[in-house]
């Protein structure tokens, strides 16, 4: 099976950075993508890691390591905006994404 | 704008009842999915088509059905509406069945059972 595991909420202030972890157990998957997805609003692409390693974005960066099973999505320099649900998903054997339960990132003036 | 056409955005309906979703795709992308989303809950996967044909099935309900029609255009039919199948309905599409490309989600379609 494939469980993925993030933690639930978290809080960080404007201007700093915070690290979201993801954790999963699978026999075998295709990538893991990054989504953002504020309140009410449809999840949009942030990052697509198939090989280990950081990919960097911007103000945001994430990184894989296969062989430990953990993601995590960097974001600095936050901006109030940055408010929103982030969910990490892993590509399945039959082209399925499978999510996680997402995020909750809180930003504080 | 992501390309991915969502109607209608919003919609109340009796229990009991039976409502369709449509949903266009990007131009060119050959496969749609439709996920659920209830109140501050995680995406849940229902069913995914791939040029017409279906390709995965999620956890979808048998109340629940959907299609893609030739112009890959795609609706999902909720029947027999219950009161817990108030969320959030998006469907998102992806160029093509091979993993790796990007799926993008439509702005979805609120329904509210009442």
């Amino acid at each position: 099976g494939q469980n993925i595991d993030q933690p639930t909420e978290m809080t960080a202030t404007e201007g700093a950075i915070v690290q979201i972890n993801c954790t999963y157990q699978t026999s075998g998957f295709n990538g893991l993508f990054w989504y953002q997805q504020h309140a009410g609003e449809a999840p949009t692409f942030l990052s697509y890691n198939v090989l280990d390693g950081l990919e960097e974005k911007g103000r945001f960066s994430s990184f894989l390591s296969r062989s430990k099973g953990y993601s995590y999505l960097l974001l600095k320099e936050l901006q109030m905006k940055d408010s929103a649900s982030y969910l990490c998903a892993l590509g399945g054997s039959n082209y399925q994404l499978i999510w996680g339960a997402g995020t909750k990132l809180i930003i504080k003036p | 704008d992501s390309g991915v056409t969502q109607t209608p955005k919003h919609l109340i309906t009796a229990t009991g009842q039976r409502v369709t979703l449509r949903c266009s795709p990007r131009s060119g992308d050959l496969s749609v999915y439709w996920y659920q989303q209830s109140l501050d809950q995680g995406l849940q996967f229902l069913i995914q088509y791939y040029n017409g044909e279906e390709r995965a099935k999620g956890n979808i309900l048998e109340r629940f059905s959907a299609q893609q029609f030739p112009d890959l255009h795609s609706e999902l039919n909720l029947s027999s509406l219950e009161l817990g199948d108030s969320a959030l309905y998006f469907c998102a599409s992806s160029p093509d069945r091979v993993f790796g490309n990007t799926i993008y989600f439509g702005e979805g379609s609120w329904l509210t059972v009442v």
